[in-house]
C-alpha cells in the first residue's frame, strides 16, 4: 500500500500568516490526491481533490499543488477557523491511504 | 442536502460484537460507493471497508474476517458488523461516501467504539 508522509507534524502560526503543509507519497499517485481539514470533535471535510482543485465552498486562500510523489497545501491569510488538523489522502491505488496529519495551531 | 449519520457505537468488551449503522440522505447508497473510515483517539485516519454500487466489498487487512459491510437499499442505510473486537479497534468510526474519483465526501459525525474490559 502507498504510504503518505506529512510534514511538519505541527505548525504554530498566527492569524494572517501563511501555512505550507507537505505530503510525500511512497510511490507516484499522479494527481490523485485530496486534502481534508478536521477540527476538534468534527468529521473531516474535503478541501482539495485532484491535487489542486478546490472543493465546493472552499475559500480561495486554500490552494493545492504537486503531482507524482510531492504535494503541498498552502493556506494564505490564516483565519481563526483554519486551525485544526489537515490530512492528505491518495486515491490512485487501493486501499485508499491517509497521511498521519499536520496540526495547525495558534 | 447530502449527508450521512452514524449510530451504534458504545463500550464493548474484547471479543464482543457491535453493529454500526449509517443513514444516508440526499443520495442513494446503492448507486454510490460507501466506506467506513476509523480514527483512534488522537491518531490519524484509517480506511476500514467499502461497498461498491455493484455490491462488491473490500476490507483493510486489520479487520478482514472480523468485520462485514452491508447495505439495506430499502432503508438507504449502510452497516458495519464488527465481530471479535479487539482493544486496538477502539476508534471513532466514520461513514463516508467515496466519490467515483476516489476522495471522501460527505462524512458523518462519527460514532465512538470503545473496546475495553
Amino acid at each position: 500500500e502507498i504510504v503518505l508522509t506529512q510534514s511538519p507534524g505541527t505548525l504554530s502560526l498566527s492569524p494572517g500568516e501563511s501555512a505550507t503543509l507537505s505530503c510525500r507519497a511512497s510511490q507516484s499517485v499522479s494527481n490523485y490526491l485530496a486534502w481534508y481539514q478536521q477540527k476538534p470533535g468534527q468529521a473531516p471535510r474535503v478541501l482539495i481533490y485532484g491535487a489542486s482543485r478546490r472543493a465546493t465552498g472552499i475559500p480561495d486562500r486554500f490552494s493545492g499543488s504537486g503531482s507524482g510523489t510531492d504535494f503541498t497545501l498552502t493556506i494564505t491569510r490564516l483565519e481563526p477557523e483554519d486551525f485544526g488538523a489537515y490530512y492528505c489522502q491518495q486515491y490512485n491505488n487501493s486501499p485508499r491511504t491517509f497521511g498521519q496529519g499536520t496540526k495547525v495551531e495558534i | 442536502e447530502v449527508q450521512v449519520l452514524e449510530t451504534g457505537g458504545g463500550l464493548i468488551q474484547p471479543g464482543g460484537s457491535l453493529r454500526l449503522s449509517c443513514a444516508a440522505s440526499g443520495f442513494t447508497v446503492n448507486l454510490n460507493y460507501m466506506s467506513w473510515v476509523r480514527q483512534a483517539p488522537g491518531k490519524g485516519l484509517e480506511w476500514v471497508s467499502i461497498i461498491y454500487s455493484g455490491g462488491s466489498t473490500y476490507y483493510a487487512d486489520s479487520v478482514k474476517g472480523r468485520f462485514t459491510i452491508s447495505r439495506d437499499t430499502s432503508k438507504n442505510m449502510v452497516y458495519l458488523q464488527m465481530n471479535s473486537l479487539r482493544v486496538e479497534d477502539t476508534a471513532f468510526y466514520y461513514c463516508a461516501r467515496e466519490t467515483f474519483e476516489g476522495w471522501f465526501d460527505p462524512w458523518g459525525q462519527g460514532t465512538l467504539v470503545t473496546v475495553s474490559s
